[in-house]
């Protein structure tokens, strides 16, 4: 199973809700990821989980708010965003975490978020 | 900074060749890969170099020049499901901290 799932395909929310992304794999990867991408643009890296710690954020605002629960679930929660942060939001992993490896993203279908 | 240029647009007829550049400048190095990426899909791996050379997986190959910090996709015998955009990454430290490039657009024609 090389199958990264994410949840929901598509999601609308105003600037006051609060609501969460999910992402699932279950191939025993140990370092999971959230890109943003906007139309026409490259996946630009959000966040970084590598056994199951945050080991990266790329300056992302408070607003957007990781979680990882275990090792085979992430979530991206939602709270207060801009009309700007509508995007797909992309997650992926791979098996290891570092290290001089040629270890492959495997990226889940996304999300496509809009905030009105 | 770490910075990646690739051809914002390649056209090609079916059946034939084609080349997609891609240039980085990046304060580490520990490989190159390429994934592609369909109109409302998400992207998907093809390639990986981390060694300089050439790779090849069934049409796909991929080159990687260290010292000239460049590496290209090449695709042969174009099929019209190849139109897609294709991104180069660097994978840029010790981290799993992927930087990716701006993409290319590859338009198949029949």
């Amino acid at each position: 199973d090389t199958e990264v799932t994410q949840t929901p395909k598509h999601l609308v929310m105003g600037m006051t809700n609060k609501k969460s992304l999910k992402c699932e794999q279950h191939m025993g990867h140990r370092a999971m990821y959230w890109y943003k991408q906007k139309a026409k643009k490259p996946p630009e890296l959000m966040f970084v989980y590598s056994y199951e710690k945050l080991s990266i954020n790329e300056s992302v605002p408070s607003r957007f708010s990781p979680e990882c629960p275990n090792s085979s679930l992430l979530n991206l929660h939602l709270h207060a965003l801009q009309p700007e942060d509508s995007a797909l939001y992309l997650c992926a992993s791979t098996a290891r975490a570092g290290g001089r490896s040629t270890d492959t993203q495997y990226f889940g279908p996304g999300t496509r978020l809009t905030v009105l | 900074g770490q910075s990646l240029e690739q051809p914002s647009e390649v056209t090609a007829v079916e059946g034939a060749i084609v080349q997609i550049n891609c240039t980085y400048q990046t304060s580490g190095f520990y490989g190159l890969s390429w994934y592609q990426q369909h109109d409302g899909g998400a992207p998907t791996f093809l390639s990986y170099n981390a060694l300089d050379g050439l790779e090849e997986t069934g049409r796909f190959s991929s080159f990687l020049s260290r010292s000239d910090s460049y590496g290209y996709l090449l695709l042969q015998e174009l099929q019209m499901k190849d139109s897609a955009s294709y991104f180069c990454a660097v994978r840029a430290s010790y981290g799993q901290n992927f930087v990716f490039g701006p993409g290319t657009r590859l338009s198949v024609l029949p």
